[in-house]
């Protein structure tokens, strides 16, 4: 089945360490982006890509980085400038989707599942 | 630049009365608009979505939202309330129309609570 993968599902992060989260997506979608949920705060873009080898930041993106060498796969590394990392991200691919409603077009938006990054 | 700002951080009701969540959006194109419904440890669900269509769409569940240029408002609405509508909910506004995928900009979530 095709669709999103995100991982780890939960990360720890030392001090001064630099982590990556994996996104992989199988739809054959051009668009992904990144977003970080806090609580009370919904969700903010960090980076965004609509093609491969092309990036953009959203409203978020100190302390991140991206990459998109493959269609397939949007990784984010978040650095050890980004100061309060403690956050659920989500990544997220722009498709075609089976999703059908009245008077408009068949684009959807599809989520991973998410990865709970903590500092130790 | 795009927004977007919705207006309550909390809704209540009572079951079987109308539910309103308002979203207004600030956008410098002709938007994509939507909306998603996060359910307590679960993923994000398209309810609905604009795209430049009928400005009334009807979504799943229910839910239906208006899009209205002049008051830059896109409101979700559903006639009666059910006890599993109880969730959070997310307005989108995407700066890109057609086929291309642009910038997609999330409001801060209404949390809308079901009174038996």
């Amino acid at each position: 089945d095709g669709g999103i993968t995100q991982s780890p599902k939960y990360l720890f992060r030392k001090e001064g360490q630099n982590v990556t989260l994996s996104c992989e997506q199988n739809l054959n979608h051009d668009a992904m982006y990144w977003y970080r949920q806090d609580p009370g705060q919904g969700l903010r873009l960090i980076y965004y890509s609509q093609i491969v080898n092309d990036f953009q930041k959203g409203d978020i993106a100190e302390g991140y980085s991206v990459s998109r060498e493959k269609k397939e796969s949007f990784p984010l590394t978040v650095t050890s400038a980004q100061k309060n990392p403690t956050a659920f991200y989500l990544c997220a691919s722009m498709g075609q989707g089976a999703f059908k409603v009245l008077g408009a077009t068949n684009e959807k938006l599809f989520f991973g599942s998410g990865t709970q990054l903590s500092v130790l | 630049a795009q927004s977007v700002t919705q207006l309550d951080s909390h809704v209540s009701v009572s079951e079987g009365t109308p539910v309103l969540l308002r979203c207004n959006y600030s956008s410098s194109y002709s938007p994509s608009l939507f909306w998603y419904v996060q359910h307590p440890n679960k993923g994000l669900q398209l309810l609905l979505k604009y795209t430049s269509a009928a400005t009334l769409v009807k979504g799943i569940n229910g839910f239906e939202a208006e899009f209205k240029k002049s008051e830059t408002s896109f409101h979700l609405t559903k006639p009666s309330a059910h006890m599993s509508d109880a969730a959070e909910y997310f307005c989108v506004v995407s700066d890109a129309g057609g086929t291309s995928y642009g910038k997609l900009t999330f409001g801060q979530g209404t949390i809308l609570t079901v009174h038996p």
